[in-house]
Formats: structure tokens, sequence, C-alpha cells
């Protein structure tokens, strides 16, 4: 079955700073790829996701990166605010969300 | 807008009790879903309902069940609690059973 690695598990950063999470996936059949951030006693909500027929889906500041031949994607947030400090979680499987597993999260802090 | 609503938000329970989380949602999706959040492990998914009648299994579903007696309520029961079931409990849904999933805000239980 699929497994995801997340890296790295804690990141600190300053504010108008750029950050990046790595994830690995290991099913090359997984096709759909979003992005999760999860507040403090709060549930994860989806930010961005991409699929497996594009290399790059940006929104705003942030911005996803998939590589199908080395199975690994990237979550880049560009001028880091306070408010983007989270836990971010990365996910990776097919379209049906029942077969989907979850990376181990990234807790981002930004400084002002 | 309501969303998902999850019950209770905290519990203590002494192993062997019996305990059901409950989870409604209001925004008529096909699909619902049980995730345990653990530290260093990330979601992992119990069991889903694709649809009311019919119920799956996820990566972690031993100890728990789960029953979907109609479209807004997916109730997960702990037959006999035991401390390893100490965790965060997310009830989540989607449409059509693909895409983004739509998280509650997590009912954190306790096993002593």
């Amino acid at each position: 079955g699929e497994n995801v690695e997340q890296h790295p598990s804690t990141l600190s950063v300053q504010e108008g700073d750029s950050a990046v999470i790595k994830c690995t996936y290991s099913d090359s059949a997984s096709n759909y790829f979003p992005w999760y951030k999860q507040e403090l006693g709060k549930g994860p909500q989806l930010i961005i996701d991409i699929r497996s027929n594009v290399g790059e889906k940006k929104d705003q500041r942030i911005a996803v990166t998939l590589n199908k031949t080395a199975k690994h994607f990237s979550l880049h947030i560009t001028e880091t605010q306070p408010e983007d400090s989270a836990v971010y979680f990365c996910a990776a499987g097919y379209h049906n969300t029942d077969k989907l597993i979850f990376g181990t999260g990234t807790r981002l802090q930004v400084f002002p | 807008i309501a969303g998902i609503t999850q019950a209770p938000t905290s519990q203590i329970l002494a192993a062997g009790r019996r305990m059901t989380l409950r989870c409604t949602q209001d925004m008529r999706h096909n699909a619902m879903y049980w995730y345990r959040q653990d530290l260093g492990l990330g979601l992992r998914l119990i069991h889903y309902s694709n649809t009311a009648g019919t119920t799956g299994k996820g990566e972690v579903p031993d100890g728990y069940s789960v029953s979907r007696a109609n479209t807004d309520d997916f109730p997960l029961t702990l037959a006999s609690a035991v401390p390893s079931q100490t965790s965060v409990y997310f009830c989540a849904s989607s449409e059509e059973g693909a895409g983004e999933l739509f998280f509650g805000e997590g009912s954190r239980l306790t096993v002593l």
C-alpha cells in the first residue's frame, strides 16, 4: 500500500521568509496530492491540491510542485506571516478519498 | 453554517468501558470518515462510509465499529476501550467520496 513520508517535522522561519515542506510517496499509481492546514484546536482544512497531470499549482502565496518520476511533492509558502503558523499535512492517494494516506505533519512556526 | 459537528469535545474514560463518539453533518455529503490523530503518526483512517447503509475499514479499524443509518450521522463506537485508543478523533465528510475532506473540530479521548 501507499506510504507517505513528510519532512521536516518542525520548521521555524522569520516573517517574510519562505517555507518549504517536502513529502515522498511510494505508490507510483497515486494521482492525487492534497495539503491540509491544521490550526490549534481545529480540524484540518484543505489549502491546495494537485493531480498527477500537472507539475505545479499556485494559489496566491502558496504553491505545490509534483515530481512523479522521483515520487515527491512539496509545499511552498512565500512571504510567510504569523497566521501561517500551524501544522501542515500532505497526503497521497487516488481520487477516492478512502484511499488517501496522510504524512506525519509539519509544525510551522512563523516568528514576527 | 455548522458543517461537521462532533461530540463530546473531550472525554476521560476508564479502560474496558464502552464509548460512542458522535458525528453529524449538514452538508448532505455522501461520504463520511473517522480518523485518529496521534503525535508523530499523522492522521490515520479508522472506518469510512461512501453512502448511507455501507461502511468500510480503513488503516486502523481494530477495536472500533461504525454505523451509517442515514446520510447525516456517522457514530464511532469503542466497544471496550484500551489505553492505546487515547487519541484525538476527527470525523470528516466529502462529496461523492472524492476530493476535499471537511473535518470536524475533533474529540479528545483519554483512556485510563
